[in-house]
């Protein structure tokens, strides 16, 4: 059974830019979380979806922003790129909607961007 | 929200000793504690999770407390090996995953 799979693993832009990340789930998993992870802040919670709606949101800026497809595949875009956005960003793909079910999170290995 | 603290944030102990890290969390609804290990270059992977109604749980090497009425859970990894080094990360969760910050594990040959 394949993993979450992760695109693209590592990016480089330029602040103002904007990035587009994707995120293939394990199958039969519907639900897909977005985490943001730095040096010393541990994994931040940005948003999850489930069946296509956004169900949970993190404390981000509107310039966070995600989706997802009919076949649980998901999507998050940053907007107008800073220097502090430079993080890893780590996929999850569960069975459950965290609130009704918590269950096993099944991490991607991340894409790492480096904004400059 | 929920505040999960999570200390040592690194720990060096030798090959054959024992490892604890603990976490303490603030909302009481929270009702979900697992640990997840990350190793270099990989995202994170749970090795055990706990739930709030119970208050021990054990997997061979690797074992989880929890306290409620204190609010603290810990994991205990005993006979530590080469292969134990990672960052080990522990959560609380209710309607969303509350990470700690993480503990750089290094056992020593």
């Amino acid at each position: 059974k394949a993993g979450v799979t992760q695109t693209p693993r590592y990016l480089i832009k330029t602040r103002g830019q904007q990035v587009t990340l994707s995120c293939s789930p394990i199958s039969g998993h519907r639900s897909v979380s977005w985490y943001q992870q730095t040096p010393g802040q541990g994994l931040q919670f940005l948003f999850e979806y489930f069946s296509e709606t956004q169900r949970n949101k993190g404390n981000f800026p509107g310039r966070f922003s995600g989706r997802q497809f009919s076949n649980s595949r998901s999507e998050m875009n940053v907007s107008t790129l800073e220097l502090g956005d430079s993080a890893l960003y780590l996929c999850a793909s569960s069975l459950a909607l965290t609130r009704t079910g918590t269950g096993e999170l099944f991490f991607g290995e991340g894409s790492r961007l480096t904004v400059l | 929200g929920e505040n999960v603290e999570q200390h040592p944030s690194t720990l060096s102990v030798q090959e054959g000793d024992s490892a604890v890290i603990k976490c303490t969390y603030s909302d009481s609804a929270s009702n979900y504690f697992p640990w997840y290990k990350q190793e270099l270059g990989k995202g994170p992977q749970l090795i055990i999770d706990i739930r709030s109604n119970v208050g021990e749980k054990k997997d061979q090497r690797i074992a989880v407390t929890l306290n409620k009425t204190a609010k603290h859970f810990s994991l205990h990894i005993t006979e530590t090996q080469p292969e134990d080094s990672a960052v080990y990360f522990c959560a609380a969760t209710g309607n969303q995953f509350y990470f700690g910050t993480g503990t750089s594990l290094t056992v020593i040959p």
